[in-house]
């Protein structure tokens, strides 16, 4: 069966510092990869998508990155962390557009 | 820009009572659709999802939708509702990637 692992489930940074979160997929192929964040009263925002390895569209100008070095694996970055990169993120995937998004545990990120 | 609206941020009703949550998307195509709910403290769970046929869409927990093409609407009822309802509730689309709406709150008086 199909699992998604997102780790770590909680961080803690300093403004400045560099990020790395990641996202891997099992039981499944060539899967359309999401990251979001999550805000109080402002839904999910995409920030970005991948329908393939190395196929990244970004969704909203800021300070993070993302890549997807396997197929199977979708990571968010910072080089510098800003007080506004504070959030609840979320790792998803989704095998193709008629179905629905599986999502992963979420990462708790604090900036501080 | 694809982009979809939820008119109602927060929404109380009483148990037993009926409710109707909005949802409009911006775009010339008919995406896919669905409704997610997010119970506090929880993931997202799949309510129901369109992307042909019968336009009127039964779903899990007695939910239903009803897409409306002539409105880019596609907005979620359920005629009594339970006070295990009250959660966050989210339209989203797709068409090349999968955008939400910013969620209606649901509050449920007993």
């Amino acid at each position: 069966s199909q699992t998604i692992h997102q780790w770590p489930a909680t961080l803690v940074q300093p403004v400045g510092s560099p990020l790395s979160l990641e996202c891997t997929v099992e039981g499944t192929s060539n899967p359309n990869l999401y990251w979001y964040r999550q805000a109080a009263g402002r839904g999910l925002q995409l920030l970005f998508y991948s329908v393939g390895i190395g196929q990244i569209s970004s969704e909203v100008p800021q300070n993070l990155s993302a890549s997807r070095p396997q197929d199977r694996q979708f990571i968010l970055s910072s080089k510098k962390l800003l007080l506004s990169d504070s959030g609840f993120y979320l790792c998803a995937w989704q095998g193709s557009p008629n179905e629905k998004l599986f999502f992963g545990s979420g990462t708790q990120l604090s900036v501080l | 820009a694809q982009s979809v609206t939820q008119p109602d941020i927060h929404i109380t009703v009483s148990e037993g009572a009926s409710l109707e949550l909005r949802c409009n998307y911006s775009y010339g195509a008919t995406p896919y659709l669905f409704w997610y709910v997010q119970s506090p403290g929880q993931g997202l769970q799949l309510l129901l999802k369109y992307f042909s046929g019968d336009t009127l869409v039964q779903g899990i927990k007695g939910f239903e939708a009803e897409f409306k093409r002539s409105q880019s609407s596609f907005n979620l009822r359920k005629p009594s509702v339970h006070w295990s309802d009250a959660a966050e509730y989210f339209c989203a689309v797709t068409y090349d990637k999968v955008i939400f709406g910013p969620g209606t709150s649901l509050s449920v008086i007993p």
